[in-house]
């Protein structure tokens, strides 16, 4: 089973550019990499998706070395409004099964 | 389209009792799931669906029993409840392609057992 590592937690302030970081050694060659956003009682919110190299949308950035075995989630000039808790996830690498597997997620903290 | 929808927003129930978790998505999506998730914690799959008529446990299937006779509608069981499923539960649906893992996800049902 593919796992991620992200960092627990980050701090950042308004106006700032928020760089989070995922691990994940084990991902298989048809895996798709993805974020999510979640917010205090509600479900997670899709943020972006990749396969491989940059990806960018109104939102964020994902950027995926060559190897694949790491993507960085890169959030322009945060509010306060982005703060949440940001899942990484890769498909199941060994049986292709179509399940999707949250790990604990980073919570960041956008400060004034 | 209202998207995911989820029944009842929250509920109460003592030792032993049993019930079933609505959910519903209007979008034709193939893939459904169910997730719950404990204070301070990240997500956990208890079952998902690929289609109608087939189902699959995920990490945390014990105590929950699905089915899923429609595309619509994915209801989840609880047989008889225990304080240790309290928790939030949340159901997503996403489309047909097994690396499309765009889901979309309810808003979710607050348990508490007693």
């Amino acid at each position: 089973l593919a796992k991620t590592t992200q960092p627990i937690s980050m701090d950042s302030y308004e106006g700032q550019e928020v760089n989070i970081t995922c691990s994940h050694n084990n991902i298989a060659t048809n895996d798709y990499i993805t974020w999510y956003q979640q917010f205090p009682s509600q479900g997670p919110r899709f943020i972006i998706q990749g396969y491989k190299t940059k990806v960018t949308n109104e939102v964020a950035s994902l950027f995926i070395p060559a190897d694949r075995k790491s993507s960085t989630l890169s959030l322009p000039r945060v509010s306060l409004s982005d703060t949440a808790v940001y899942y990484c996830l890769v498909g199941d690498g060994e049986d292709n099964n179509n399940d999707m597997r949250f790990g604990a997620g980073t919570r960041l903290t956008v400060k004034p | 389209n209202a998207g995911v929808t989820q029944t009842p927003k929250f509920q109460v129930l003592k030792t032993g009792q049993s019930m079933t978790l609505q959910c519903a998505q209007d979008m034709n999506h193939e893939y459904m799931s169910w997730y719950r998730q404990d204070p301070g914690m990240g997500l956990r799959l208890i079952h998902y669906s690929v289609g109608a008529g087939i189902t699959d446990q995920g990490e945390v299937p014990n105590g929950y029993n699905v089915s899923r006779s429609t595309t619509e509608d994915f209801p989840l069981r609880l047989l008889s409840a225990a304080p240790s499923q309290t928790s939030v539960y949340f159901c997503a649906s996403s489309p047909a392609g097994w690396n499309s893992y765009e889901q979309y996800f309810g808003p979710g049902t607050r348990l508490t057992v007693t």
